[in-house]
C-alpha cells in the first residue's frame, strides 16, 4: 500500500499568515493528489485537483504544487473562515484511494 | 444542483447489519461513478467502497471485504451500502461521494451530508 504522510498534523496561524501543508506519499503518484478542506459537521469540499488545479469557486489564496511524492498546500492569505481540517487524497489504478491524516489549522 | 442525500444511519447492535442509502439528484446518475467514505467521530477520511456507472466495477477497502457490499440501481437513482457483522469499529459518519464528475477518475468532487451509524 501506498503510505500518506501529513505535515504538521496541526498548526496555529495569524490572518494574513502565509501556511504551507505538505503531503507525502511513499512511492510515486505523479500528479494523482487531491486537497480538501473540512469544516466541523460538514462534508469535505474539494480545493485542489491534480495537484495544482483549483477547483471552481475556490478563493484564489489557495494553491496547490507538486508532483511524484511531495506536494504542498499552500493559503497565502489566512482568513478566519479557512479554519479546518485539510486532507490529501491519492488516486491510482493500483491502490484506488487513500487520504492522508489530515492537518488542523487553527487561528492564533 | 448536484445533491446527494444519504439514509440509514442509526444506532445497531455489534454483529447486526444495517443499509445505507444515496439518492443523486441534479445530474444524470447513471453516468456517475459513486463511492462511499466513512469518518469515525474526531478521526480522518476513509474511503469504502467504490461502484463504477455501470456497476462493473465494485471495490472495498480490506478492512470491509467480505462485510459490506456495494450496489445501485440507476432507474432509481440510488446506490447502497450493505453493512453486515458490524463492530464498534465501523462506528462512523459515512459519506456518499462522487468521483470523475468533472475531474480526473479520482477526484471526489460531490459530497453528501454524511449518515451517522453507530455499532454499540
Amino acid at each position: 500500500d501506498i503510505q500518506m504522510t501529513q505535515s504538521p498534523p496541526s498548526l496555529s496561524a495569524s490572518v494574513g499568515d502565509r501556511v504551507t501543508i505538505t503531503c507525502r506519499a511513499s512511492q510515486d503518484i505523479s500528479h494523482y493528489l487531491n486537497w480538501y478542506q473540512q469544516k466541523p459537521g460538514k462534508a469535505p469540499r474539494l480545493l485542489i485537483y491534480d495537484a495544482s488545479n483549483v477547483q471552481t469557486g475556490v478563493p484564489s489564496r489557495f494553491s496547490g504544487s507538486g508532483s511524484g511524492t511531495d506536494f504542498t498546500l499552500t493559503i497565502s492569505s489566512l482568513e478566519p473562515e479557512d479554519i479546518a481540517t485539510y486532507y490529501c487524497q491519492l488516486y491510482d489504478n493500483a491502490h484506488l484511494f487513500s487520504f492522508g491524516p489530515g492537518t488542523k489549522v487553527e487561528i492564533k | 444542483q448536484v445533491q446527494l442525500v444519504e439514509s440509514g444511519g442509526g444506532v445497531v447492535q455489534p454483529g447486526g447489519s444495517l443499509r445505507l442509502s444515496c439518492a443523486g439528484s441534479g445530474f444524470t446518475f447513471s453516468r456517475e461513478a459513486i463511492n462511499w467514505v466513512r469518518q469515525a467521530p474526531g478521526k480522518g477520511l476513509e474511503w469504502v467502497a467504490h461502484i463504477s456507472h455501470d456497476r462493473v466495477q465494485k471495490f472495498h477497502v480490506d478492512s470491509v471485504k467480505g462485510r459490506f457490499s456495494i450496489s445501485r440501481d440507476n432507474s432509481k437513482n440510488t446506490v447502497s451500502l450493505q453493512m453486515n457483522s458490524l463492530t464498534p469499529e465501523d462506528t462512523a459518519f459515512y459519506f456518499c461521494a462522487i468521483t470523475g464528475y468533472s475531474h480526473g477518475w479520482g477526484v471526489f468532487e460531490h459530497w453528501g451530508q454524511g449518515s451517522l451509524v453507530i455499532v454499540s
